[in-house]
């Protein structure tokens, strides 16, 4: 079983600066990466896509990566919002399921 | 709005009672997927459908817990006798091969 292990838990940051999520995981057969934001008591907003022959991606201040070879993913934000609060789940696709850790809750401090 | 829709968007029910969930995904999705979110958690899989065909369940998908979708459109999960335990977050997202969509989810809590 894919087991995914997102740190730190969570991450409180000042306005502006930039920072980087974790995500391990343990099998690398993986068809790609997702990274999806959710807000308290709401769905699942997708960020960035990573197919498995990739090695990163990138959206506006966001930028993700893959190393498959040593399971591990980074989403990295660079000069934080205070609406970037919110909680940062990665989940890696195997064909037919997604695997999602237990995501970072991020506060951006104004 | 043609992102994925759920409905009702919460449900509060006596423990014992039947309910059905709702799911409408974005309409050229051929895949579609159950999830299931409690508190501080990450979503955890219960069912996948690629157009009509019900191609994985997860063991948590006991016996009192069914879905369908069948005209390879909308699907509904329906969960009989319900228990406290099966108060969550019920998540459904669809995709074809690429990035996959969540809808708002049904907040499901049992009595």
């Amino acid at each position: 079983k894919q087991e995914v292990t997102q740190i730190p838990a969570a991450l409180s940051v000042p306005e502006g600066e930039n920072l980087v999520l974790n995500c391990s995981f343990t099998d690398s057969a993986i068809y790609n990466l997702q990274w999806f934001r959710q807000d308290p008591g709401k769905g699942l907003t997708s960020l960035l896509l990573i197919q498995s022959s990739q090695r990163e991606q990138t959206s506006g201040r966001l930028n993700a990566s893959l190393d498959k070879s040593s399971g591990r993913s980074t989403l990295y934000i660079a000069a934080s919002q205070p609406g970037d609060s919110a909680t940062y789940l990665c989940a890696f696709f195997t064909g037919n399921q997604f695997y999602f850790g237990t995501g970072t809750s991020l506060t951006v401090i104004p | 709005d043609t992102g994925v829709s759920q409905d009702p968007r919460h449900k509060i029910t006596k423990r014992g009672q039947n309910v059905t969930f709702r799911c409408d995904p974005i309409s050229e999705h051929n895949r579609l997927y159950w999830y299931r979110q409690t508190l501080g958690q990450g979503p955890e899989f219960l069912t996948y459908f690629q157009n009509e065909a019900q191609l994985e369940k997860s063991r948590l998908l006991s016996d009192r817990f069914s879905a369908e979708r069948p005209k390879g459109s909308f699907s509904t999960l329906e969960i009989q006798r319900t228990e406290q335990g099966d108060s969550a977050m019920y998540l459904c997202a669809s995709s074809t091969t690429g990035t996959v969509y969540f809808g708002p989810g049904t907040r499901l809590l049992v009595l």
